[in-house]
């Protein structure tokens, strides 16, 4: 399966702490996408981080890439209840491929106020 | 403007019996998307439309499962003789155009409940 793997499965923490979601995939990927979901709903895109990029930020948000080991993480700072939701990650299939994208497991994130 | 519509948002079904769920996506998206979501699972990939392209349809189940894409907007999923095992949220996406190896970010309709009694 060209599927990676996100830890942890779930996360409880209380307002105002940090966050961190794990990302692991299998192959080479040009781009990788964070999203996020609501119970009940859709997934909506958080952040899009480049092969040759290490880093990226947005607002709360913060998300790192490491092409040698295959991983990225997403890092939410000062966490509100609002931020609870699943997390994803999402890449395309091959470096070399783009169009479909293979979502992780997720990460369930729970915040309580 | 509006997202990404899907219709209905809940559907039961009698096991055996066929059913179409239908997908709006965003005006001016080339690019659409199906997958299916079991309770507390991540997203499966069904199929994938890109313009006038053949679709990728790689993650089909099985023969059962079939979509199209008429006039590059609307798509619709059909499950024929549907199974128990088939019951799941399936998310409708579109994107803008996927060019060369870059993946356009996915905008995701809500979903359509589907249980299969």
């Amino acid at each position: 399966s060209q599927q990676g793997e996100e830890d942890p499965q779930a996360l409880s923490i209380q307002e105002g702490e940090n966050a961190t979601m794990n990302c692991s995939y299998k192959t080479s990927i040009n781009n990788l996408q964070w999203y996020r979901q609501n119970s009940g709903r859709g997934l909506v895109h958080l952040i899009l981080i480049r092969s040759n990029e290490r880093e990226k930020h947005s607002g709360r948000l913060r998300v790192t890439l490491d092409t040698s080991k295959k991983s990225s993480s997403l890092l939410i700072t000062a966490s509100r209840a609002a931020d609870t939701a699943s997390y994803f990650c999402a890449h395309g299939p091959n470096y070399n491929q783009g169009g479909k994208l293979i979502f992780g497991q997720g990460t369930e994130l729970s915040v309580k106020p | 403007g509006a997202g990404v519509s899907q219709s209905p948002s809940n559907k039961v079904t009698e096991k055996g019996k066929d059913v179409e769920l239908r997908c709006d996506p965003i005006s001016g998206h080339t690019a659409l998307y199906w997958y299916r979501q079991s309770l507390g699972q991540g997203l499966e990939f069904l199929i994938y439309f890109q313009g006038n392209s053949a679709p990728d349809k790689s993650g089909l189940p099985s023969d059962r499962f079939s979509a199209e894409r008429t006039g590059g907007s609307v798509s619709t999923l059909t499950i024929q003789r549907t199974q128990q095992e088939d019951s799941a949220v399936y998310l409708c996406a579109s994107s803008l155009p996927n060019w060369g190896s870059y993946n356009s970010p996915l905008h995701f309709g809500n979903g359509t409940r589907l249980t299969v009694t």
